[in-house]
C-alpha cells in the first residue's frame, strides 16, 4: 500500500538557517503530494501541494518539488524564523489510476524548533 | 480554511461509557474524515465519508462508528470507551477524494 517516510527529527536550527526536511513515498499510480504544518495545540494546516511530476509547490517561503524519479518531496526554506517552529507532515493522496482515492497517507511528522 | 468546527474541544470520560464527537463544516465539502493523533503514530484514519449516508472504514476503525445524515455534520461515536482511545481526534474535509484536506481544531479525549 501507499506509504510516506520522513525524517522524524527533532530538527533544531538557529534563526535564518536553511531548512530541509526529507520526504520519500511509495505509491501506485500518480499521487498528489502535500506538506502540512501543525502549530502547538492546533489542527493541521495545508502548507503546499503538488499534483504532478516536476511541479513545485510553494507558500510562505517554503518550497517542495515533486520528484517522480526519486519518489521524493523534500521541504525547503532558505531562512527559517522562530515562528516556523512546528511539526511538519508530508502526505500523499492516491490518484484515480491506482492507490487510495479517498484518503491521505501521512508521514509521522518532523518537529522543527527554531531558536533566536 | 474550510470553516470546520469540532465539539466538544475537550472531554474526560470513564471507561465503558459511550462518547460522541461532532464535526460541523460550512463549506459544503463532499468528503469528511476522522483521524486520531497519537505520539509515535502520527495521524491515523478512523473512518471517512464520501457523501451523505456513505461511509467507510479507515485503518483503525475497531471500537468506532460514524454517521453522516447531512452534508455538514459527521459524527464519531466510541461505543464503549477504553483507555486506548485516549487521543486527540481531528476531523477533516475535502472537495475531492484525491485532493487536499482541511482540518478542524481537534478534540482532546481522555478516557479514565
Amino acid at each position: 500500500g501507499d506509504s510516506v517516510t520522513q525524517m522524524e527529527g527533532p530538527v533544531t536550527l538557529s534563526e535564518e538557517a536553511f531548512l530541509t526536511i526529507n520526504c520519500t513515498y511509495t505509491a501506485t499510480g500518480y499521487p498528489s503530494l502535500f506538506w502540512y504544518v501543525q502549530y502547538p495545540g492546533e489542527g493541521l494546516q495545508l502548507l503546499l501541494k503538488a499534483t504532478k511530476a516536476d511541479d513545485k509547490g510553494s507558500n510562505k517561503g517554503f518550497e517542495a518539488t515533486y520528484r517522480k524519479e526519486t519518489t521524493s518531496f523534500h521541504l525547503e526554506k532558505g531562512s527559517v524564523q522562530v515562528s516556523d517552529s512546528a511539526v511538519y507532515f508530508c502526505a500523499l493522496s492516491g490518484a484515480p489510476s491506482g492507490g487510495s482515492n479517498y484518503k491521505l497517507t501521512f508521514g509521522k511528522g518532523t518537529l522543527l524548533t527554531v531558536n533566536p | 480554511d474550510a470553516g470546520i468546527t469540532q465539539s466538544p474541544r475537550h472531554k474526560v470520560t470513564e471507561t465503558g461509557t459511550p462518547v460522541t464527537l461532532r464535526c460541523h463544516q460550512t463549506e459544503n465539502h463532499r468528503y469528511m474524515y476522522w483521524y486520531r493523533q497519537d505520539p509515535g503514530h502520527g495521524l491515523r484514519l478512523i473512518h471517512y465519508s464520501y457523501g451523505v449516508k456513505d461511509t467507510d472504514k479507515g485503518e483503525v476503525s475497531d471500537g468506532y462508528s460514524v454517521s453522516r445524515s447531512k452534508t455538514e455534520d459527521f459524527l464519531l461515536t466510541l461505543e464503549s470507551a477504553t483507555s486506548s482511545q485516549t487521543s486527540v481526534y481531528f476531523c477533516a474535509t475535502g472537495t475531492s477524494g484525491g485532493g487536499a484536506q482541511y482540518f478542524g481544531p481537534g478534540t482532546r479525549l481522555l478516557v479514565l
